[in-house]
C-alpha cells in the first residue's frame, strides 16, 4: 500500500496561517475518522498533534486544527510562529486493519 | 510519568536478526495497544506491528515473516524480533503506546543493517 501523499514542503511568515494536506483513498483517509498528524522536530520523536481527524490533545495548542473532506484530511497551522518549524506527518487507519503514514512535510517559518 | 526507552538497536550485517526492546513505565504494556513504527533516514515514517490488548498482532507487508512483536507482562516491556534483516531494514525503531493513534512515543533506537 502506497504512503499517504502530503506536500514535501509548505512555508510561511510569523502570524500567518499555512495548511498541509494529506491525500489518501478510501480505504484509507476516506474510509474512517482515524488520521492524525504527527509534529517532529530534528533529531527528535514525532508528538501527537491531532488525532480522529480534528481532536486536539491536552497540551497542544489550539493554534493547530485538523479537518478531512473525502479523501483529503488537511492540517491547518495558524498564528505561525518559530517553533512551529518542523516535520509534519499524517497517518490513518486502513481497511487492511493496518496503518499508514505519509511522507512527512517540512515546515518552514520565514 | 509515562515513559517509553527502547533499547537494543546495533549495527548488523544483512540476514542477521536482532530484538528491540520498550521498557514502560508510568502504565502497563498488556492493557495498553502498543506499536513499532520506523524511520529510515531522511525519511517519513513507517508502520511496522501493532499488538492488541488482547494478543492480536498485525505487521506491514514489508516485514511480515521476518518481524515479530511480542510483550513481556511481567517486565511491562514490548518486543520487536527482527530476522532476515535486510538493508532496507535500516531505521530509527520507535515503540509508541496506541495503535489506531499511536499517542505516546519513545525516544527511539538505531538499527543498521550494512555489511
Amino acid at each position: 500500500q502506497s504512503a499517504l501523499t502530503q506536500p514535501a514542503s509548505v512555508s510561511g511568515s510569523p502570524g500567518q496561517s499555512i495548511t498541509i494536506s494529506c491525500t489518501g483513498t478510501s480505504s484509507d483517509v476516506g474510509g474512517y475518522n482515524y488520521v492524525s498528524w504527527y509534529q517532529q522536530h530534528p533529531g527528535k520523536a514525532p508528538k501527537l498533534m491531532i488525532y480522529d481527524v480534528s481532536k486536539r490533545p491536552s497540551g497542544v495548542s489550539n493554534r493547530f486544527s485538523g479537518s478531512k473532506s473525502g479523501n483529503t484530511a488537511s492540517l491547518t497551522i495558524s498564528g505561525l510562529q518559530a517553533e512551529d518549524e518542523a516535520d509534519y506527518h499524517c497517518s490513518s487507519y486502513t481497511s487492511s486493519s493496518t496503518l499508514i503514514f505519509g511522507g512527512g512535510t517540512k515546515v518552514t517559518v520565514l | 510519568e509515562v515513559q517509553l526507552v527502547e533499547s537494543g538497536g546495533d549495527l548488523v550485517q544483512p540476514g542477521g536478526s536482532l530484538r528491540l526492546s520498550c521498557a514502560a513505565s508510568g502504565f502497563t504494556v498488556s492493557s495498553s495497544h502498543m506499536s513499532w513504527v520506523r524511520q529510515a533516514p531522511g525519511k517519513g515514517l513507517e508502520w511496522v506491528s501493532f499488538i492488541y490488548i488482547g494478543g492480536t498482532t498485525y505487521y506491514a507487508d514489508s516485514v511480515k515473516g521476518r518481524f515479530t512483536i511480542s510483550r513481556d507482562n511481567s517486565k511491562n516491556t514490548l518486543y520487536l524480533q527482527m530476522n532476515s534483516l535486510r538493508a532496507e531494514d535500516t531505521a530509527v525503531y520507535y515503540c509508541a503506546r496506541g495503535q489506531v493513534t499511536p499517542g505516546f512515543w519513545g525516544q527511539g533506537t538505531l538499527v543498521t543493517v550494512s555489511s
